[in-house]
């Protein structure tokens, strides 16, 4: 498979811990901001969405939070399970426009 | 399948030559897009579809890169005279654009190597 991420900052867990992965955005215009999971060689997988009159947004197991005075954007991910082991790519837009990547984090968990 | 689909998964060639990349969004998905992932980068926009018609063209690097959606449905990439810098992976995406969700859903890509 592809080896991705080989200047991507990595962030190591133990399984069963919380893993907060973390995201500058650049464009204040952005109103819709995304996460996407992407394992070796396949394509990104939508993880979960945020519009810009929200501050925070939860699924399952997972949470987004949006803080538009400083453009960060974060995701949780509770009780992280080895299968949650990706590169994890935050993305802006305008919505119904193109994505704009960020630059990946790698999230290894240990078991 | 449910899923965005592309064809080949894998493309090898020789520089200067012709390559076709296929993509099948998912059934009734209107919007249509289309990435560059390099290595240990996040992917890069090239163009997006609404219909047949290329809405945003902002993103091919140079004339070299086309894209065609005929029929509102299936989309071809194509490069000539293909480069060594070409190689990546090419993502596609689609979308609904129904209202309150434009979630772009990406297909596994195709892997170009330019030899």
């Amino acid at each position: 498979g592809e080896s991705v991420g080989l200047h991507l900052p990595t962030l190591s867990v133990q399984e069963g811990d919380n893993s907060i992965i973390n995201c500058a955005y650049s464009n204040s215009a952005s109103d819709y901001f995304i996460w996407y999971k992407q394992e070796s060689g396949k394509g990104p997988q939508f993880i979960i969405d945020i519009r810009s009159n929200m501050d925070k947004r939860q699924g399952q197991r997972v949470t987004v939070l949006l803080n538009k005075t400083v453009k960060h954007l974060s995701l949780q991910i509770a009780a992280t399970q080895p299968g949650d082991s990706a590169v994890y790519f935050c993305a802006e837009a305008k919505y119904g426009n193109k994505l704009v990547f960020g630059a990946g984090t790698i999230l290894r968990v240990k078991s | 399948g449910a899923g965005v689909s592309q064809t080949p998964s894998n493309k090898v060639t020789e520089k200067g030559k012709y390559v076709e990349l296929r993509c099948d969004p998912i059934s009734g998905h209107t919007a249509l897009y289309w990435y560059r992932q390099s290595l240990g980068q996040g992917p890069e926009f090239l163009i997006y579809f609404q219909g047949t018609g290329a809405a945003d063209d902002s993103g091919l690097p140079n004339d070299r890169f086309f894209a065609v959606r005929p029929e509102g449905s299936v989309s071809t990439l194509k490069i000539q005279r293909t480069e060594r810098g070409d190689s990546a992976v090419y993502l596609c995406a689609s979308s609904s654009r129904t209202a309150g969700t434009d979630t772009q859903y990406f297909g596994p890509g195709t892997r170009l190597t330019v030899l």
